[in-house]
């Protein structure tokens, strides 16, 4: 199994100002992925991110937007950059191991 | 491009009654196939993993299956309790192990 820490578990933002959440894995993983989920809906792949490459977006969602990095086999952070209030939203990330998927708390974001 | 969906939406039950969740994806090239239940609020919780060359799998009062060929998994919850009120939610791994995408879920009330 995997535990990973996620912070930060919630926050309230101005609209314009970006916010940076880290996610950390007690285990060295290959890739790591970014979640987001709306208010009443299923999850929503945003990115895949392997340690020393660069992230693969999904359809709607831009490195601009949405940068990530992945220093190495256990961190990545996910920005959400010149938020507004369509960002607001639970993001989550989580990992692979033993074939399972796992995840972080989640990040609860709301953008005023 | 792997599309989920998930029959029905939703569900309410009495309990004690058996019932079948129904997870479909139209790309059957899949590595593995994995059900997560999640409370309002809260976090996803691994429920079963099935792989692709797997028919079924069973966790006490669940059993899930797996057909891959007609792109189809069932959720089956025998004697259902309150306590299994919950969103459920099939995700799908592809064979490149490169992203999980998830269904929309089904909201599952079992009245006592």
């Amino acid at each position: 199994s995997a535990v990973i820490s996620q912070k930060p578990s919630r926050d309230i933002c101005q609209r314009g100002t970006s916010l940076t959440i880290q996610c950390q894995v007690d285990s060295q993983v290959t890739m790591m992925f970014w979640y987001r989920q709306q208010p009443g809906q299923s999850l929503t792949l945003i990115a895949t991110a392997n340690q020393g490459s660069e992230a693969t977006y999904e359809s709607g969602f831009v490195i601009d937007k949405f940068p990530i990095s992945r220093p190495n086999l256990t961190f990545s952070t996910l920005t959400v950059s010149n938020m507004s209030p369509e960002d607001s939203s639970i993001y989550l990330c989580s990992v692979v191991s033993a074939e399972k998927l796992f995840f972080g708390s989640g990040t609860q974001l709301s953008v005023l | 491009k792997q599309e989920v969906t998930q029959i029905p939406a939703a569900l309410s039950v009495p309990e004690g009654e058996n019932l079948v969740l129904n997870c479909s994806f139209t790309d059957s090239a899949i590595y593995n196939l994995q059900w997560f239940r999640q409370d309002p609020g809260k976090g996803l919780t691994s429920l079963l993993l099935i792989q692709s060359s797997q028919r079924e799998q069973t966790s006490g009062r669940l059993n899930a299956s797996l057909d891959k060929s007609s792109g189809r998994s069932t959720l089956y919850i025998a004697a259902s309790q309150p306590g299994d009120s919950a969103t459920y939610l099939c995700a799908v791994m592809g064979t490149s192990y490169d992203k999980v995408i998830f269904g929309p879920g089904t909201s599952l009330s079992v009245i006592p």
